[in-house]
């Protein structure tokens, strides 16, 4: 069946350090995946997306990487900060304007 | 970031009571949905709101469950006979950009049915 999953549901990183959040899909009519972070008691809030047609995107401090061979979604997070504490979602979307989403990892950024 | 503001931001409802949660888009918002998210899990689809009427909707979506757009502004969730299980955070979001699927999402009504 269809499924978005993380490999990882906790991500502890030290401050400064490059994060590497990882996703896998299992649908291949998925054409446009996006990453959000949600940090506690908010709503998701859009950091980054990349189109099928891509294997990259970069955005500020953050990179997505798309590898359609292996059904595969990572997002860096570059010199991670304390702020960048949160849950981190993918999900996906075929052209059905209904995006699914993985289970989270959450990311704590130690001092 | 484009704001979608939902109220309350909190509701306690006793089980089998109705309850309905607005949400106020951006004016110019293409397509509205509803998610909700049970604590510790993933953010999981309700609804799909297109045209001023329901695009798609999920097997969460059943009879209990109705949207409306009522005033041409608010999109409003309401459940008719809310369920021990009902009890989630609701998020409201809503695309702006023509072609795109991009959502953008409200900061949500936490629904505790006691």
């Amino acid at each position: 069946g269809e499924s978005v999953g993380l490999h990882l549901p906790t991500l502890s990183v030290q401050e400064g350090d490059n994060s590497i959040i990882n996703c896998a899909y299992s649908n291949s009519a998925s054409d446009y995946f996006i990453w959000y972070k949600q940090e506690s008691g908010k709503g998701p809030q859009f950091i980054i997306d990349i189109r099928s047609n891509m294997d990259k995107r970069q955005g500020q401090r953050v990179t997505v990487l798309l590898n359609k061979t292996v059904k595969h979604l990572s997002l860096q997070i570059a010199a991670t900060q304390p702020g960048d504490s949160a849950v981190y979602f993918c999900a996906e979307t075929g052209n059905d304007y209904k995006l699914s989403f993985g289970a989270g990892t959450t990311v704590t950024v130690r001092a | 970031e484009p704001e979608v503001t939902q109220t309350p931001s909190h509701q306690v409802t006793q089980m089998g009571q109705e309850v309905i949660l607005r949400c106020v888009p951006i004016s110019n918002h293409l397509y509205f949905y509803w998610y909700r998210q049970i604590l510790g899990q993933k953010v999981e689809f309700l609804v799909s709101f297109y045209n001023n009427e329901i695009s798609e909707k999920s097997e969460i979506f059943d009879d209990q469950f109705s949207v409306e757009r009522p005033d041409g502004s608010n999109f409003t969730l309401k459940i008719r006979s809310t369920k021990l299980e009902d009890s989630a955070m609701y998020f409201c979001a809503g695309i702006i950009e023509q072609g795109s699927e991009k959502l953008f999402f409200g900061s949500g009504t936490q629904l505790s049915v006691l």
